[in-house]
């Protein structure tokens, strides 16, 4: 079967670095996407990769390795706003659908 | 960059009427949207694919009669709930793909429906 595991919660500090893992089982890799999502809300698109390595966007950073099935979404000088749940997404065998992760949701606290 | 528009964002209904949700990719065509449904605290489930002009592929257990799906042009595709009941309440995001090489998805701000 397609599976995607991420933890359920996790909490941090504000100003410190936390880092969210996503493992993947799918038939099939065509690309790994990052969403964040506040409660209530729809889901913004944080990040994708598709190649091995490490792609940086300002205070946040996105990992993949396809040999580990594993990606991480690593989020740098925390905010009270970066509270919220960090979805992982793979794409499988199709080019257009998606399989989530249950989501992460992060706690910041002060 | 690239933007969905989803109305209503909130909808409150009696059993048994039926619901329209509209979602419109504002500066892109999307040749393919996906309605998704999500309830409190679980993942988003996606419940259907549209293509424009075409039939909507459901995913297995999705009612296609209870959950129309008409994507009449390239901007634009709409989901009918129809007679709704209490059970149908919950949290409906679409989204839309911007096709190309560099492809990405992006959702809509969603539709909150509570069935009375």
């Amino acid at each position: 079967g397609q599976n995607i595991d991420q933890p359920t919660e996790m909490t941090a500090t504000e100003g410190a670095i936390v880092q969210i893992n996503c493992t993947y089982q799918t038939s099939g890799f065509n690309g790994l996407f990052w969403y964040q999502q506040h409660a209530g809300e729809a889901p913004t698109f944080l990040s994708y990769n598709v190649l091995d390595g490490l792609e940086e966007k300002g205070r946040f950073s996105s990992f993949l390795s396809r040999s580990k099935g594993y990606s991480y979404l690593l989020l740098k000088e925390l905010q009270m706003k970066d509270s919220a749940s960090y979805l992982c997404a793979v794409r499988g065998d199709s080019n257009y659908q998606l399989i989530w992760g249950a989501g992460t949701k992060l706690i910041i606290k002060p | 960059g690239a933007v969905v528009s989803q109305h209503p964002s909130r909808v409150i209904c009696k059993s048994g009427t039926s619901v329209k949700i509209e979602c419109r990719s504002l500066d892109f065509q999307a040749t393919t949207m996906f309605w998704y449904r999500q309830f409190p605290k679980q993942s988003l489930m996606l419940m259907a694919t549209s293509n424009e002009g075409s039939k909507a592929t459901y995913e297995q257990g999705v009612e296609k009669d209870k959950f129309l799906i008409n994507h009449a042009s390239l901007t634009l595709s709409t989901l009918t709930v129809t007679s709704a009941h209490p059970e149908d309440s919950s949290f409906y995001i679409c989204s839309a793909t911007t096709g190309g090489p560099n492809e990405k998805l992006f959702f809509g701000s969603g539709t909150q429906l509570s069935v009375l």
